[in-house]
């Protein structure tokens, strides 16, 4: 199975600032999801983008796709204390529809 | 959160010792899986359940084993084999993306 790499590994910002992270893959996809993990928490769904979609947002989440080299990335607009957390991209490859995640991004934002 | 409940919160195992840790959703969703999830490190796949009575290995399956008799109730029990079963635990349905619920923290005493 393959699996998502995000980028950076931790990100470190003032709050209103915007965030931004990456998500490499290998290999061909159908869905590629982003989730948020509070500490100690399970995670939360944020957003899917399909294959043949290229950008998504909701509300202050951007995200983008590019199934040419192969990755994904994830802004986050207008910052708050409370988007502290780590962010996880899951792929899945083509034919399976299991998800696989990377290490995550662990961002804080500063008050 | 979300409609799937684990339980216990957090669970202490002794050497050797099987324990089981449960995972209940009312979500009305066929596919269930469980995650172990190590400090600084992703998610990975233990087994997943497309449907009630089958069950796939996933990648870290040996020292594990599931059940799916209910479509509700997808149980894992981290058996003796086991060596290294502290880590957090997570449990997952699955329609159009994913819920999880809010995890079980094992650790070995």
């Amino acid at each position: 199975s393959q699996q998502g790499e995000e980028d950076p590994q931790a990100l470190s910002i003032q709050e209103g600032e915007n965030a931004t992270m990456n998500c490499s893959y290998k290999t061909s996809i159908n869905n590629l999801q982003w989730y948020r993990q509070n500490s100690g928490r399970g995670l939360v769904h944020l957003i899917l983008i399909r294959s043949n979609e290229r950008e998504k947002h909701s509300g202050r989440l951007r995200v983008t796709l590019d199934t040419s080299k192969k990755s994904s990335s994830l802004l986050i607009t207008a910052s708050r204390a409370a988007d502290t957390a780590s962010y996880f991209c899951a792929t899945d490859g083509t034919g399976s529809y299991i998800p696989t995640f990377g290490r995550g991004t662990s961002l804080i934002v500063h008050p | 959160d979300g409609g799937i409940t684990q339980s216990p919160k957090y669970l202490f195992r002794k050497e050797g010792q099987n324990v089981t840790l449960s995972c209940e959703q009312n979500l009305n969703h066929d596919a269930m899986y469980w995650y172990r999830q190590d400090p600084g490190q992703g998610l990975r796949l233990i087994y997943y359940s497309q449907i009630v009575n089958d069950f796939q290995k996933g990648d870290i399956a040996e020292g594990y084993s599931v059940s799916r008799e209910k479509k509700e109730s997808f149980p894992l029990t981290v058996t003796s084999a086991q060596k290294n079963p502290t880590a957090f635990y997570l449990c997952a349905t699955e329609a159009y993306g994913y819920t999880f619920g809010s995890g079980t923290r094992l650790t070995v005493v």
